[in-house]
């Protein structure tokens, strides 16, 4: 079975300050990794995905995540957070190997909180 | 290229009623899902269209759920009877086709808030 923990249900930063929203994964075999953003009454929108290569992967709006197969993470980063950035924020996995079909498993989301 | 597209945006019902939930994927996409969001937890998946056959409907809660995708293109979730605890934002998406597996990138829709009385 394969899970995703997101142990911060919000995240406050102020304006112009890094921001890091925390992933972990379980998987049987190699993970897909992907965040996405919910804005209000908005759908979610793909921010990045992870597949192989590279363990910093850069996305839309300035954000970037790290993979980190040992500690079997996905932690979202931006160096600079934007009020605008105030939404949520969900991680997702497929494992690569699942054969039953391609079903993302979610995290619970973190609500990222930027204030001016 | 017009997104993914949900109906109605919310829909508030009486427990026992019954409603149904469409969604119009982007055009040409094969695979069409639908998850769910309750009280505010995690996302959770219901089940895998590939093009107008269920791939993957291990998701579904009960028999109360039934999905279905005609002609392979806009698919629809009734909930009937409507229970309480079936509240929550219904989201659909949909992707292109591709190997089982693979990484393609979801589309989401806006999702349809379901509040159950």
């Amino acid at each position: 079975a394969q899970s995703v923990a997101q142990p911060e249900d919000q995240v406050n930063v102020a304006e112009g300050n890094p921001l890091t929203v925390k992933c972990t994964y379980s998987v049987s075999g190699n993970p897909y990794l992907f965040w996405y953003v919910q804005y209000p009454n908005r759908g979610l929108q793909f921010l990045l995905k992870y597949i192989t290569g590279d363990n910093l992967v850069k996305g839309s709006y300035g954000f970037e995540a790290e993979f980190n197969k040992s500690q079997t993470s996905f932690h979202l980063k931006k160096p600079s957070a934007l009020v605008s950035d105030s939404a949520l924020y969900f991680c997702a996995v497929r494992d690569m190997n699942n054969n039953a079909g391609n079903m993302l498993t979610f995290g619970g989301g973190t609500r990222l909180m930027v204030k001016p | 290229e017009a997104g993914v597209t949900q109906f109605p945006s919310h829909s508030v019902i009486e427990k026992g009623q019954t409603v149904t939930l469409r969604c119009d994927p982007i055009s040409g996409h094969d695979n069409l899902y639908w998850y769910r969001r309750v009280m505010g937890k995690e996302i959770k998946f219901l089940l895998h269209f590939v093009k107008e056959s269920k791939q993957d409907e291990s998701g579904m809660p009960n028999n109360r759920f039934l999905a279905e995708r005609t002609g392979g293109t806009y698919s629809t979730l009734k909930v009937q009877p409507a229970e309480l605890e079936d509240s929550g934002v219904y989201f659909c998406a949909s992707s292109q086709g591709g190997r089982v597996g693979g990484a393609n990138v979801l589309t989401f829709g806006a999702g349809s808030r379901l509040t159950v009385l």
